[in-house]
């Protein structure tokens, strides 16, 4: 299984950013996929992930109204949308696709390269 | 929100045995958690080390384990070694889909 991921990014305060993650050497629809961002110097926080062949994605909390994660079966991509960026948003975003149920318990087994997402003025 | 906690560090000899924690806020740690632990170096994604509460991922080696002590997940390392000096992040499933790291583990090794 590998996950390719979207390059690195340089945002301004307010905007928005797309990260996307090809994943392949495995079946796409079949496996849920995550975004973990990392800030620096912290610990890895979960966004959001989705289960293409269920479609509707779930997100965090804390990240309800500012993300929007979405599946293209066609091309096995999965993308994630930031809104209304801030400089806090400063950080390493993986994709983690996922072992196990995605509705009794999942754990992360495979992870992209990183996209970097830097927020600055 | 949910609240994973961890201890933010630890420190264990050269050989020897230590044990990381990872509860909730306000409830009990079960196996329904499904509780996953990962090793990160400075630069690099997290690695799988346990899932599923006690089960060691391919390759692991077995002086790695996972267990729930009291109302916890606990993973305990026995015989460290000096490349085990890393953090250590939990993960737990709280349902529906979705999921929630603790905060992280410095462990030294001495």
């Amino acid at each position: 299984v590998q996950l390719v991921q979207s390059g690195p990014e340089v945002m301004k305060p307010g905007s928005s950013v797309r990260v996307s993650c090809q994943a392949s050497g495995d079946t796409f629809s079949s496996h849920s996929i995550s975004w973990v961002r990392q800030a620096p110097g912290q610990g890895p926080e979960w966004m959001g992930g989705i289960l293409p062949m269920f479609g509707s994605p779930r997100y965090a909390v804390r990240f309800l109204d500012r993300v929007t994660i979405t599946a293209d079966e066609s091309t096995s991509t999965i993308y994630m949308e930031l809104r209304s960026l801030k400089s806090e948003d400063t950080a390493i975003y993986y994709c983690a696709r996922a072992l196990g149920d995605f509705w009794r318990g999942y754990y992360f087994q495979y992870w992209g390269q990183g996209t970097p997402v830097t927020v600055a003025s | 929100q949910t609240v994973v906690t961890q201890e933010p560090s630890l420190s264990v000899s050269l050989g020897g045995t230590v044990t990381l924690t990872c509860g909730l806020r306000s409830a009990s740690v079960s196996t329904s958690n499904y509780a996953s632990w990962y090793q990160q170096t400075p630069g690099q994604a997290p690695r799988t080390l346990i899932y599923s509460t006690n089960i060691r991922s391919s390759g692991v080696p077995d002086r790695f384990s996972g267990s729930i002590v009291g109302n916890k997940a606990a993973f305990t390392i026995t015989g460290a070694q000096a490349d085990d000096d890393s953090d250590y992040f939990c993960l737990l499933y709280m349902g529906s889909g979705t999921v929630v790291f603790g905060g992280g583990t410095k462990l030294t090794v001495l």
